[in-house]
């Protein structure tokens, strides 16, 4: 069965500083990873897949399938970055793409 | 189309009760996907439909559960005889072929 570890519960980074939020999976064959963030009083939303090879709002992460790890970067974090990040991995089974999540991590920026 | 609807937001029920949570997906989204997220945890799959079939159910998914999608539009998630371990935040996702999966604001059910 797959499994996706966050090892931060909380992480607090200056404004300006750079942010890494750590995200390993447990998977044989090939997965799909995500990181979905939510914003205070919003729902979950997308915030980057491996597979677009996309920064959002500077955000990027690189799948490395040798550590089986999906960390999610930002080298100059902004206030606005505050919110709860989830990595997720999903298995293709016959259309099914059910995502299993991480416990999550939440990001406090310092002004 | 304003996204994932989820209703009611809140719902509080006493122990043995049953509820019944809606989800209208994304429109032309064939995909709908239940979750449920009990605090300091990630969401947890619980069932997943095609269209109106539903092709996984998890082992979470107690006899006490049963979802439906009649039409292959929204859905319902029924939890009978309610229990105080039931109280949590039900998310529902919906999705089209490009596997990005958009969720609800969610129902949080509180079992006193």
């Amino acid at each position: 069965a797959q499994r996706v570890t966050q090892p931060e519960k909380l992480l607090s980074v200056f404004k300006g500083a750079p942010v890494e939020l750590k995200c390993n999976y447990s998977y044989s064959g090939s997965p799909e990873l995500f990181w979905y963030v939510q914003y205070s009083r919003q729902r979950l939303q997308l915030l980057l897949r491996h597979i677009s090879r996309e920064s959002i709002k500077g955000f990027t992460a690189d799948l490395n399938k040798g550590e089986t790890s999906f960390h999610l970067k930002k080298p100059l974090a902004q206030e606005e970055d505050s919110a709860m990040y989830y990595c997720a991995l999903s298995v293709s089974n016959f259309g099914n793409e059910k995502l299993t999540f991480g416990t999550g991590t939440r990001l406090t920026i310092i002004p | 189309d304003t996204g994932v609807s989820q209703d009611p937001r809140h719902k509080i029920t006493k122990r043995g009760q049953n509820v019944t949570f809606r989800c209208d997906p994304i429109s032309e989204h064939n995909r709908l996907y239940w979750y449920r997220q009990t605090l300091g945890q990630g969401p947890e799959f619980l069932t997943y439909f095609q269209n109106e079939a539903q092709l996984e159910k998890s082992r979470l998914l107690s006899d006490r559960f049963s979802a439906e999608r009649p039409k292959g539009s929204f859905s319902t998630l029924e939890i009978q005889r309610t229990e105080q371990g039931d109280s949590a935040m039900y998310l529902c996702a919906s999705s089209s072929d490009s596997n990005i999966q958009y969720f609800g604001a969610g129902t949080r059910l509180s079992v006193l």
